[in-house]
């Protein structure tokens, strides 16, 4: 199975909107309303961040929220501040039972 | 609170087997409301999902790593186990072990991680 394709970098300014793309196939992605987005700093373990595209675990800033559209699935978080700078994750269940994250996605807050 | 603890051997010479532990506490392995899960991390690369398991037997593994990983339960130490073969460097990793949810298949809790080095 093939990785889900995430731009490497994506860079924003405090108090700005920024959008990660996760594009996979009608197989993973496309196939399934089971997308989940990690945030992780360095050093740390990754933290779930949405699930089931659009959900929040309870905890988690309204500043993020999850969307899809066919096979791409996006993350936005607005009103950015410097403590969202770290790389982003995306994943999905797949059509044989299994898992499989995104290359992932670094954020620079300028 | 749940929480999840790596343990094991943080050095495997090539061609040996790697083999961690996961510890699980605040929670029980041995129910079916979820799966148990190993996530590795190279060094500066991304998340590669390893493997899962659900009850004792039940396992899912990526394609990539079938024909080298177990993983195995204990319920009686409430614990779940990695065992990955014939290892070369390119598994050198930060190796997660993390609870997976059925519905809408995401993970939501997660261990510290574990770096493995392979060398000789």
């Amino acid at each position: 199975q093939s990785a889900l394709t995430q731009p490497a970098s994506v860079s924003g300014s405090p108090g700005q909107s920024i959008t990660f793309s996760c594009t996979g196939t009608s197989s993973d992605v496309g196939g399934y309303d089971y997308v989940s987005w990690y945030q992780q700093h360095p050093g740390e373990a990754p933290k779930l961040i949405t699930y089931g595209v659009s959900k929040r675990p309870s905890g988690v800033s309204n500043r993020f929220s999850g969307s899809k559209s066919g096979n791409t699935a996006s993350l936005t978080i607005s009103g950015l501040q410097t403590e969202d700078e770290a790389h982003y994750y995306c994943s999905s269940y797949t059509s044989s039972a299994t898992l499989i994250f995104g290359g992932g996605t670094k954020l620079t807050v300028l | 609170q749940l929480q999840l603890q790596e343990s094991g051997s943080g050095l495997v010479k090539p061609l040996q087997t790697l083999s961690l532990s996961c510890a699980v506490s605040g929670g029980s392995v041995g129910k079916n409301d979820y799966s148990w899960n190993w996530i590795r991390q190279p060094p500066g690369k991304a998340l590669e999902w390893i493997g899962y398991i659900y009850d004792v037997g039940n396992t899912y593994y990526n394609p990539s790593l079938n024909s080298r990983v177990t993983i195995s339960l204990d319920k009686s130490k409430n614990l779940f186990s990695l065992n990955l073969t014939s290892v070369t460097a390119a598994d050198t990793a930060v190796y997660f072990c993390a609870r997976g949810s059925w519905l809408y298949s995401f993970f939501d809790s997660w261990g510290q991680g574990a770096l493995v080095t392979v060398s000789s």
